[in-house]
């Protein structure tokens, strides 16, 4: 089973500051990556897909980057609604897994 | 729009049985693949199960295998998970998510609200 690690497991940032979370994966998933946004009592949200793709409706503020172990999903500048957990999720082996989370959090 | 529905969670005894069924509507059901992915209280997400389209091909996670059954009826659009011999580590939210085409291949484009789960005796 791969597993992902996600850091920091909380970023503390203010309103219109960039955020980088990063996503290392125990061995190669090639660019089958995925990130996931959840906010509190709410189910999670596709972010991108297959490690830089947006998926529909999501804000170009939002990327992706990186391949092999090594992920990151960069926030440019962030609004009130991006303070909340964020999950990385790989496809390229079975079982596909989830990283532990990052809580973004407003300073 | 497209929108997907879980049901059927509630409270059950260690080594009981229950049935989540998750509701489709707003596309062609019978051309996504589904899953069903889980989340213990306060703790992350654990992929559980996964049908294809069609329903021929199914997926389990270890844990699971041979206590849940995936399963889908076209017909209705429905999809269920049977969860049988349920352990204390079966607790969770389970949510039910679409794929991306027929084929299983994991990005989760769509998901309900989720239906807990909660084995205790």
């Amino acid at each position: 089973e791969i597993v992902l690690t996600q850091s920091p497991a909380t970023l503390s940032l203010s309103p219109g500051e960039r955020a980088t979370l990063s996503c290392r994966a125990s061995q190669s998933v090639s660019s089958y990556l995925a990130w996931y946004q959840q906010k509190p009592g709410q189910a999670p949200r596709l972010l991108i897909y297959d490690a830089s793709n947006r998926a529909t409706g999501i804000p170009a503020r939002f990327s992706g980057s990186g391949s092999g172990t090594d992920f990151t999903l960069t926030i440019s500048s962030l609004e009130p609604e991006d303070f909340a957990v964020y999950y990385c999720q790989q496809r390229n082996n079975w079982p596909p897994t989830f990283g532990q989370g990052t809580r973004l959090e407003i300073k | 729009e497209v929108q997907v529905l879980e049901s059927g969670g509630g409270l059950v005894q260690p080594g009981g049985s229950l049935r989540l069924s998750c509701a489709a509507s707003g596309f062609t059901f019978s051309t996504y693949a589904m899953s069903w992915v889980r989340q213990a209280p306060g703790k992350g997400l654990e992929w559980v199960s996964a049908i294809g389209g069609s329903g021929a091909a199914t997926y389990y996670l270890d844990s699971v295998k041979g206590r849940f059954t995936i399963s889908r009826d076209n017909s209705k659009n429905m999809l269920y998970l049977q969860m049988n011999s349920l352990r204390a580590e079966d607790t969770a939210v389970y949510y039910c998510a679409r794929d991306g085409g027929s084929i299983t291949v994991v990005i989760l484009y769509h998901w309900g609200q989720g239906t807990l789960v909660t084995v205790s005796s």
